[in-house]
């Protein structure tokens, strides 16, 4: 099946502690996006990447670092400088090209706490 | 800078009642694109529909129909005959004809229907 992989479901961080989330897509998607979800906000992009080897700051970076060496994968690291991890983390990705065919699509989230 | 508020933070319904969830949108952008999301308790956010921004026709798509209107800048969900399965947070976003295919959500909609 196609679609968009996240890993681990849950993740709990101790102090001073960097972990990474993973996100995995088989559809062939240039673009992949990593947004955080906090209670009764909407998403905020952290970063996102239009190609391999290529990323781009999002609205809340700081604290957070990405990598895209392959094209089906964009692991997001949660590094100790992030004082205010606990969130919900959804990996999307999309098309790129024409604007008509930028819809983005998303994972089940990685629920991440800390410790 | 674009914005989108969704004013409604949580709706409840009985099954078989019709409810509408409101967005309301600010870009300076003559070209942009706007998008439902659906986060079911799951916590994966469904692509509902984009609509852009030279096409005002309203949308049918079984019990969901979309009323975008310029004039007020907004973008409206109705779920006819709502069903418990409808439950969920729906999130209204917008992406601006720049590059980059970043999108602003808004805080979402809590939407509980009940027997």
């Amino acid at each position: 099946d196609g679609g968009i992989t996240q890993s681990p479901k849950y993740l709990f961080r101790k102090e001073g502690q960097n972990v990474t989330l993973s996100c995995e897509q088989n559809l062939n998607h240039d673009a992949m996006y990593w947004y955080r979800q906090d209670p009764g906000q909407g998403l905020r992009l952290i970063y996102y990447s239009q190609i391999v080897n290529d990323f781009q700051k999002g609205d809340i970076a700081e604290g957070y670092s990405v990598s895209r060496e392959k094209k089906e994968s964009f692991p997001l690291t949660v590094t100790s400088a992030q004082k205010n991890p606990t969130a919900f983390y959804l990996c999307a990705s999309s098309m790129t090209g024409t604007l008509a065919k930028n819809i983005q699509y998303f994972g089940a989230g990685t629920r991440l706490s800390v410790l | 800078a674009q914005k989108v508020t969704q004013a409604q933070t949580e709706i409840s319904v009985v099954e078989k009642e019709d409810v509408t969830l409101d967005c309301v949108y600010e870009t300076r952008d003559t070209t942009y694109y706007l998008f439902w999301y659906k986060q079911p308790p799951s916590g994966e956010l469904v692509f509902l529909i984009r609509r852009n921004s030279f096409d005002e026709q309203n949308e049918i798509s079984g019990r969901y129909s979309w009323n975008f209107q310029k004039s007020t800048s907004s973008f409206n969900f109705t779920i006819t005959a709502s069903q418990v399965v409808d439950s969920a947070v729906y999130f209204c976003a917008l992406r601006e004809g720049g590059g980059g295919n970043k999108l602003t959500f808004g805080t979402g909609t809590q939407l509980k229907v009940e027997l």
